[in-house]
C-alpha cells in the first residue's frame, strides 16, 4: 500500500496563484520529509526538505508547512509562475534513503 | 560536472530479451539507487548500493538484477524482460545514507524509458 499518499494528482492555477500540494503518511519513523520537482524528459530534482522539529520552512517562492501530529505536511508555491509548471513528489524518508517512499505525484499547471 | 548519467535514454524490448542499464555517476557517492517510476505510483526503489562491491534489494526487485564493480557505476540488469517492466527507469546517488547527516540529497539521472512489448 502506498505509504505516502499525495493529493491532488493535477492542479491548475492562474500566474499569481498559491498552489497547495498536500500529503499524508502513516510511519512515526519517517523524520526527513523532501519535495522533488520533475520537468518533462528529466529526472527529480530536490526542491525543499524538512524534518519533523520544525513546522514550517521557507526557501524563496516555495514553503513546506509540517504537521507532527496528523502526520501531513504541504508545499506551497507563493506567486507561482508559469515556469513551476511540473510534476511534484512528496516523500518521506525514516534513518536511511533506501527506505524512503513517494507520493504518486502532482501534475502542477501554471497558466499565464 | 555531468552529476548522474543513464544509458540508453529509450529502449524497446521483446518479452524475454535481456538488457542492462548503466548508470554513471562522477561525484565520488558511495550510495546509489535504481527507482522504476509508473503512472500513479511515484518512485519505487528496486536496488541499492552502499558502496562498491555492495548491493541490496528494494521494495519491488523481482526480475532484476544489479551490480556495483565500480564506485562509479551501477548496473541494472533485466534477464528476461516482461510487459510488466515497461516503465521508467530512475538512477540516483547521494553522499550519505540519509538519516540525521546535515547533506541529505539523492541526486537524480535523466531516466530511461524502457518499453516491453
Amino acid at each position: 500500500q502506498q505509504q505516502v499518499k499525495q493529493s491532488p494528482q493535477s492542479l491548475i492555477v492562474q500566474k499569481g496563484g498559491i498552489p497547495i500540494i498536500n500529503c499524508a503518511y502513516e510511519n512515526t519513523a519517517f523524520d526527513y520529509f523532501p519535495w522533488y520537482q520533475q520537468f518533462p524528459g528529466k529526472g527529480p530534482a530536490l526542491l525543499i526538505a524538512i524534518r519533523p522539529d520544525v513546522s514550517e520552512k521557507k526557501e524563496g517562492r516555495f514553503t513546506i508547512s509540517f504537521n507532527k501530529s496528523a502526520k501531513q505536511f504541504s508545499l506551497h508555491i507563493m506567486d507561482s509562475q508559469p515556469g513551476d509548471s511540473a510534476t511534484y513528489f512528496c516523500a518521506a524518508s525514516p534513518f536511511s534513503l533506501s527506505d524512503m517512499r513517494f507520493g504518486a505525484g502532482t501534475r502542477l499547471t501554471v497558466k499565464p | 560536472n555531468a552529476g548522474v548519467t543513464q544509458t540508453p535514454k529509450f529502449r524497446v524490448l521483446k518479452t524475454g530479451q535481456s538488457m542492462t542499464l548503466l548508470c554513471a555517476q562522477d561525484m565520488n557517492h558511495e550510495y546509489m539507487y535504481w527507482y522504476r517510476q509508473d503512472p500513479g505510483m511515484g518512485l519505487r526503489l528496486i536496488h541499492y548500493s552502499v558502496g562498491e562491491g555492495t548491493t541490496a534489494k528494494g521494495e519491488v526487485p523481482d526480475g532484476y538484477n544489479v551490480s556495483r564493480l565500480k564506485k562509479q557505476n551501477f548496473l541494472l540488469g533485466l534477464e528476461s524482460a516482461a510487459p510488466s517492466q515497461t516503465s521508467v527507469y530512475f538512477c540516483a546517488s547521494s553522499s550519505t545514507p540519509g538519516g540525521n547527516y546535515v547533506d541529505t540529497e539523492a541526486f537524480f539521472g535523466q531516466g530511461t524509458r524502457l518499453t516491453v512489448v
